[in-house]
């Protein structure tokens, strides 16, 4: 079985710009989130989803937006990029919702810079 | 708000020796506590995940412990090999608020051979 595929792996573009990043989740898994690493850090919680809903947000500016499809992929969306937004991005999926205590599964990121 | 901080922050040890990573955390109300790896420009691999009502999980030469009253946690590595050498990662997931999943910062270990 395939696990958590991200695209594209990379991507350069240029501050003001808008960018979308896609993930699938690993076949079964209903749960998909969305992490920030900028180097030399841990991963920054974005965005949970759970079921196509929101169920969790971290302290992110209304640039970033997030959506989950009927099949469970799903995509980020960060507007008027920063120069700071150049970071790895990464994508998780679970089976449910983080309260159900399921373990995370993470794709191999997708990896931003903005000049 | 709940903080996570590990420490050391970066270790070296010979071939061979067993390690012990640490992982604290502020706010005891969590659902669970997972350990990961990330090799360099990579993704994470999850290696444990230790649910709140457990005091430990084992996997090979891994063992994982979880003291929630106290809100710590400790990485055991035995017999460490320098295909151990990687970043490695603790995080909680908070059961206050809204959810939240909230990394540490790491600690970059180097086992030399």
């Amino acid at each position: 079985d395939a696990g958590v595929t991200q695209s594209p792996t990379h991507l350069i573009k240029t501050r003001g710009q808008h960018v979308t990043l896609r993930c699938s989740p690993i076949s079964g898994h209903k749960s998909v989130s969305w992490y920030q690493q900028v180097l030399g850090q841990g991963p920054q919680f974005i965005f949970q989803y759970y079921e196509k809903e929101e169920r969790g947000r971290g302290n992110f500016p209304d640039r970033f937006s997030a959506r989950q499809f009927p099949n469970y992929s799903s995509e980020l969306n960060v507007n008027a990029l920063l120069l700071g937004d150049s970071a790895l991005y990464l994508c998780a999926s679970s089976l449910g919702g983080a309260r159900l205590g399921n373990e995370q599964f993470f794709g191999p990121g997708t990896r931003l810079t903005v000049l | 708000k709940q903080e996570v901080t590990q420490i050391p922050a970066a270790l070296s040890v010979p071939e061979g020796e067993n390690l012990v990573l640490n992982c604290s955390f502020t706010d005891s109300a969590i659902y669970n506590l997972q350990w990961f790896r990330q090799d360099p420009g990579k993704g994470l691999t999850s290696l444990l995940l230790i649910q709140s009502s457990q005091r430990e999980q084992t996997s090979g030469r891994l063992n994982a412990s979880l003291d929630k009253s106290s809100g710590r946690s400790t990485l055991y590595i035995a017999a460490s090999q320098p295909g151990d050498s990687a970043t490695y990662l603790c995080a909680v997931s908070s059961t206050s608020g809204t959810y939240k999943y909230i990394f540490g910062t790491g600690t970059r270990l180097k086992v030399l051979a």
